[in-house]
């Protein structure tokens, strides 16, 4: 149980486009997801975290209408790029917690790569 | 910032046991160790927590010292599929009942056969 899955897996887009990133948890009821990015050889970063119904919470230093996050049922949430710029170009993780799921615990999704040309 | 300190890098024979330390001095008397591991272009995996007690799973064992500054995962018989980054991180508390992890560069495992 507890599954996150994410869509699409990997994605190139143009420069200047947008591009949304979805994630979805499969058997439990996500009250809150976490939006990570992580580039080569570095840790994740925390980019927000949402809670369902609820306007997300930014890190400081992330661009809030840069990378808009929704988070609008207890199984989606989405994280769209916009405007994307070659420096976007990262691996873009989801968690999240919920209803019926340890508490102690967070589920990822197997991650997003974006590579923006 | 985060509160943990790991070594980058760490070899181990497979079917050996596996010991990853981690040192938290700083950590408070509420927060809990965790530890996940990450697979090359992966998620994260959840491994295994505490908080002072010895922990034990299907995975791995958890041995946290008294004074709960350090700890140590020990994966009993390395595969080679446990080749990967793992990552000891302490539970921080965020808005509301939202629980932030964060997240250091964690130690690279290398499973030899």
């Amino acid at each position: 149980g507890a599954v996150v899955s994410q869509h699409p897996s990997w994605v190139i887009c143009k420069s200047g486009t947008s591009v949304k990133i979805e994630c979805r948890s499969l058997d439990f009821q996500a009250t809150t997801m976490f939006w990570y990015r992580q580039f080569p050889k570095q840790s994740l970063m925390l980019m927000a975290t949402s809670n369902e119904g609820s306007k997300a919470t930014y890190e400081q230093g992330v661009e809030k209408d840069k990378f808009l996050i929704n988070h609008a049922s207890l199984t989606l949430s989405t994280l769209t790029v916009t405007s994307a710029h070659p420096e976007d170009s990262s691996f873009y993780i989801c968690s999240a917690t919920g209803a019926g799921t340890s508490v102690f615990e967070q589920y990822f999704g197997p991650g997003t790569r974006l590579t923006v040309t | 910032d985060a509160k943990t300190t790991q070594p980058p890098s760490m070899d181990c024979a497979e079917g050996r046991a596996a010991n990853l330390p981690c040192n938290h001095s700083t950590i408070s008397g509420n927060e809990y160790v965790y530890w996940y591991r990450q697979i090359h272009s992966q998620g994260p995996q959840y491994i295994i927590h505490g908080l002072k007690n010895n922990e034990t799973n299907e995975m791995a064992s958890l041995i946290i010292t008294e004074d709960r500054k350090s700890s140590t995962l020990i994966l009993p018989h390395a595969t080679l599929r446990d080749t990967a980054v793992y990552y000891c991180i302490v539970r921080v508390p965020n808005a509301g009942n939202n629980r932030k992890l964060i997240w250091g560069l964690g130690t690279s495992l290398a499973v030899n056969p």
